[in-house]
């Protein structure tokens, strides 16, 4: 099976601070996307890639900027984290050709 | 640009009982469309999903879909609901193949309670 992989269920950050969120997926998949989830409003596109070093912002890119450096990997980066980023993030892939999404698990990020 | 209204909030029903979620889109183009499930504390999964074909598409744990272009609908169904079935559901619509029509957008979610 697809695995995507978030690498923290649950994290607790500091108003200001610099935050990583890190993404891995095993299946060679060339879109990654990072979404976030609050209540009441689903799930919004912040950025997606579709290929190494490729990205593109989506509906809320505002605050955020992503990396891919490496196909399996896609890091989100809150340059300085604000409590209105207090959130649930979603990464997923799927291949080029293909349609639907696998998902991780999900990242709870508070910020205080 | 697309768009995903899905008409209730929250629905609660009792076990064994049929239920349906709605979904609405909007787009200028030919869509694909896609119902997700997510369970407490889980990501997301795909339930369903409609390419082409045939209208009437059947997903995992006995759930169903009917596309409707005249009415622009993507209403999910099921029989006969379990406590199992309790989650939240996600409509969701892409503009089909190649680069960033990949990308999905999302309906705000409807939460489904099923009560014994």
């Amino acid at each position: 099976d697809v695995k995507v992989t978030q690498s923290s269920r649950y994290l607790v950050k500091r108003t200001g601070e610099k935050v990583f969120l890190e993404c891995v997926q095993d299946m060679d998949h060339e879109n990654m996307f990072w979404y976030r989830q609050d209540p009441g409003l689903g799930l919004r596109l912040i950025y997606f890639s579709y290929d190494v070093k490729m990205k593109e912002k989506g509906d809320i890119p505002e605050g955020y900027s992503v990396s891919r450096e490496k196909k399996e990997r896609f890091s989100l980066i809150l340059e300085s984290a604000s409590t209105n980023q207090t959130s649930m993030y979603l990464c997923a892939s799927n291949p080029w050709d293909s349609y639907g999404y696998t998902f991780g698990s999900g990242t709870r990020l508070t910020v205080v | 640009a697309q768009s995903v209204t899905q008409l209730d909030s929250q629905v609660p029903v009792f076990e064994e009982a049929p239920v349906e979620l709605r979904c609405n889109y909007s787009s200028s183009v030919s869509v694909y469309l896609f119902w997700y499930v997510q369970y407490p504390n889980q990501g997301l999964q795909l339930l369903l999903k409609y390419l082409s074909g045939s209208t009437l598409v059947k997903g995992i744990n006995g759930f169903e879909a009917e596309f409707n272009k005249s009415q622009t609908s993507f209403h999910l169904r099921k029989p006969s609901v379990h406590i199992s079935d309790t989650a939240e559901y996600f409509c969701a619509v892409s503009r089909g193949s190649g680069g960033s029509n990949y990308k999905l957008t999302f309906g705000k979610g409807t939460l489904l309670t099923v009560n014994p």
